[in-house]
């Protein structure tokens, strides 16, 4: 267990539907990301934010939308999803979000987009 | 930009052999290099952290090693064994951003 928490594990949407991945941090933690990771690429950073705050935004496309009501919870908001949106959605959080501090991840959300 | 680049793609080896999986950076202006260990469908274990100013880090049967300066990085794991086989991912803490920058990993298989 590394103190990151995600719900669902598992998710199968259409394209139309509008769902919500959750994100929970028991560590202190004041930044926390979110990171995409698709078949047979590298994975790559969507959102960070601290303290509640976004600071980096690594061009996301608008169907998905971040929320980070308070530094334990992160939520990604899903709608019109298109199928190359499938892929495993990783939450991780770091004590603060300046690049020197070690990132601890949760075991991901498996997205499949019909 | 940085990018990092794992080799090789995938790995098979029979238990008791040791080995050696290489991760290389094209920016050596990083905070520090972190492996992981991720299995099928699941999240990203951290094994070891690397300081920029370290040269080696080593937990177990594990030993990382960091050289900024030619932008490389080793894991050597000894007396693989069946439970080792799993992806292993290597990524930078980049001084650029915010965020980590990851190869596309090692496949590991260890067979028994």
């Amino acid at each position: 267990e590394t103190g990151v928490t995600q719900t669902p594990r598992h998710l199968v949407m259409g394209m139309t539907n509008k769902k919500s991945l959750k994100c929970e941090q028991h560590l202190g933690h004041n930044a926390m990301y979110w990171y995409k990771q698709s078949a047979k690429k590298p994975l790559e950073l969507m959102f960070v934010y601290s303290l509640e705050e976004r600071v980096e935004n690594n061009s996301v496309p608008s169907r998905f939308s971040p929320e980070c009501p308070n530094s334990s919870h992160l939520f990604l908001h899903l709608h019109t999803l298109q199928p190359e949106d499938s892929a495993l959605y990783l939450c991780a959080s770091s004590v603060r979000p300046t690049g020197n501090d070690e990132q601890f991840f949760g075991p991901g959300t498996r997205l499949t987009v019909l | 930009k940085q990018e990092v680049t794992q080799i090789p793609a995938a790995l098979s080896v029979p238990e008791g052999e040791n080995l050696v999986l290489n991760c290389s950076f094209t920016d050596s202006a990083i905070y520090n290099l972190q492996w992981f260990r991720q299995d099928p469908g699941k999240g990203l274990t951290s094994l070891l952290l690397i300081q920029s100013s370290q040269r080696e880090q080593t937990s177990g049967r594990l030993n990382a090693s960091l050289d900024k300066s030619s932008g490389r990085s080793t894991l050597y794991i000894a007396a693989s064994q069946p439970g080792d086989s799993a992806t292993y991912l290597c990524a930078v803490n980049d001084q650029a951003g915010t965020a980590l920058i990851f190869g596309k990993g090692t496949t590991l298989s260890v067979s028994s």
